[in-house]
């Protein structure tokens, strides 16, 4: 079965400081991977999905993140905080196989310091 | 606009109630699932529908039900089976066009607390 893991359940950042959050994923097979980010109360925004093709993916707010296949990882940067950055942040795995299921990690919640 | 409507945002229920969670999609997306989020523990799947009239349970079905009667709706049914229904409930759906086309949709949430 796949399984996620987010290193890290709080990280605390500078403004301006980059912004490095840790996902690992466990499959045997090539996984549909995501980013998702929750704001208190309320549902989840896709910051930035990885499907096929290029392995470095930009999505919102300036965020990005690389598929590394040999580190089965897809861990998210920002190259500067800003306190709106401040959330939960989820990793996400889906297979087709698996009747297209949605895996998340633990989550870690950043905390951006003026 | 598109989306998903997911009501009411905040539900308290007493000890031995059932109670319905509505979800509803303008999208005409196939395929809808269920999460509870407990702090600290990430989401987990309660059930999940791929098609109308089918539906499986994912890893935390125990005490809670659902139906598929119309593509539009997912209902999700918390019954008193449920030892501690106090969490926070998302529904989402799935586009699942091309591999570069292909996504989730959430909605904005249930907060369920047992009174």
């Amino acid at each position: 079965a796949q399984s996620v893991t987010q290193l890290g359940s709080h990280v605390s950042v500078s403004e301006g400081a980059l912004v490095l959050l840790r996902c690992n994923y466990s499959s045997s097979v090539p996984p549909y991977l995501f980013w998702y980010v929750q704001y208190p109360n309320q549902g989840l925004q896709l910051l930035l999905k990885y499907t096929t093709g290029a392995t470095l993916v930009k999505g919102i707010n300036g965020f990005e993140a690389e598929f590394k296949k040999s580190e089965t990882s897809f861990h998210l940067t920002k190259p500067s905080a800003h306190m709106s950055d401040a959330a939960e942040y989820f990793c996400a795995v889906s297979f087709k196989a698996a009747g297209n299921k949605l895996t998340f990690g633990g989550g870690t919640r950043v905390l951006v310091k003026p | 606009d598109g989306g998903i409507t997911q009501s009411p945002k905040y539900l308290f229920r007493k000890e031995g109630q059932n109670v319905t969670l509505s979800c509803e999609q303008n999208l005409n997306h196939d395929a809808m699932y269920w999460y509870r989020q407990d702090p600290g523990q990430g989401l987990r799947l309660i059930y999940y529908s791929q098609i109308v009239n089918d539906f499986q349970k994912g890893d935390i079905a125990e005490g809670y039900s659902v139906s598929r009667e119309k593509k539009e709706s997912f209902p999700l049914t918390v019954t008193s089976a449920q030892k501690n229904p106090t969490a926070f409930y998302l529904c989402a759906t799935l586009f699942r066009g091309t591999v570069n086309n292909y996504g989730y949709t959430f909605g904005s949430g249930t907060r369920l607390t047992v009174v």
